[in-house]
């Protein structure tokens, strides 16, 4: 089975408005950590928002939030007010424990409509 | 600054010759990873390691090799028994005893099959 799942391949959204991508993840471990990351076309990969599985609060990160959904499983990560500059690959991703090795999604290409 | 360098940027390599990708860092991070990433595709973990002279497979090691010598340094060598190497080659490092670590990541390696 399929540790972290994007099911968005593609989305696009409107310059200023908030959009969604989504991300579900698969563990047994009640110890776990879930990360977004953002991938320019220059390729580097940029470290956006992190959520403890014990945190009882979402993650916010200046435009970036996270909904967690523990009982869902689901970790989506929330833009608002997208900018041009938002235009790239985001990926989801997860840490077991404190020592395991991080899964990552297919990621979500998502574009900035001026 | 404390960081992480991959070099080169670009690599040609003809079909049949080994080739070794650099990865160091300076963050004192006792973990390490390879990943491979693929036109719009996800990353895929080729080798990690989390400490000197110990490392571990990932889900797609066949044809590559590793080393892990020195703490802040990780190479990684594509062999001719790779048979489709060309891809972004991107390395990371992260701390270890905590789920809330995030990796870090290098610039990246493109390489290509000529």
């Amino acid at each position: 089975a399929q540790k972290i799942t994007q099911t968005q391949p593609g989305m696009f959204v409107q310059e200023k408005e908030a959009v969604t991508l989504d991300c579900t993840y698969d563990t047994s471990d009640p110890s776990y950590g879930l990360f977004w990351y953002k991938q320019p076309s220059s390729g580097e990969m940029i470290f956006l928002i992190y959520q403890g599985s014990y945190d009882q609060q979402n993650a916010t990160e200046g435009r970036y939030s996270l909904n967690f959904q523990k009982a869902r499983k689901s970790a989506n990560l929330v833009i608002s007010a997208s900018q041009l500059g938002d235009s790239a690959m985001y990926f989801c991703a997860m840490r077991e424990g404190s020592f395991g090795q991080f899964y990552f999604g297919t990621g979500t290409s998502l574009t900035v409509i001026p | 600054d404390g960081g992480i360098t991959q070099s080169p940027k670009y690599l040609f390599r003809k079909e049949g010759q080994n080739v070794t990708l650099s990865c160091e860092q300076n963050l004192n991070h006792d973990a390490m990873y390879w990943y491979r990433q693929d036109p719009g595709q996800g990353l895929r973990l080729i080798y990690y390691s989390q400490i000197v002279n110990d490392f571990q497979k990932g889900d797609i090691a066949e044809g590559y090799s590793v080393s892990r010598e020195k703490k802040e340094s990780f190479p990684l060598t594509v062999t001719s028994a790779q048979k489709n190497p060309t891809a972004f080659y991107l390395c990371a490092s992260s701390p270890l005893g905590s789920s809330t670590d995030t990796q870090y990541f290098g610039p990246g390696t493109r390489l290509t099959v000529l």
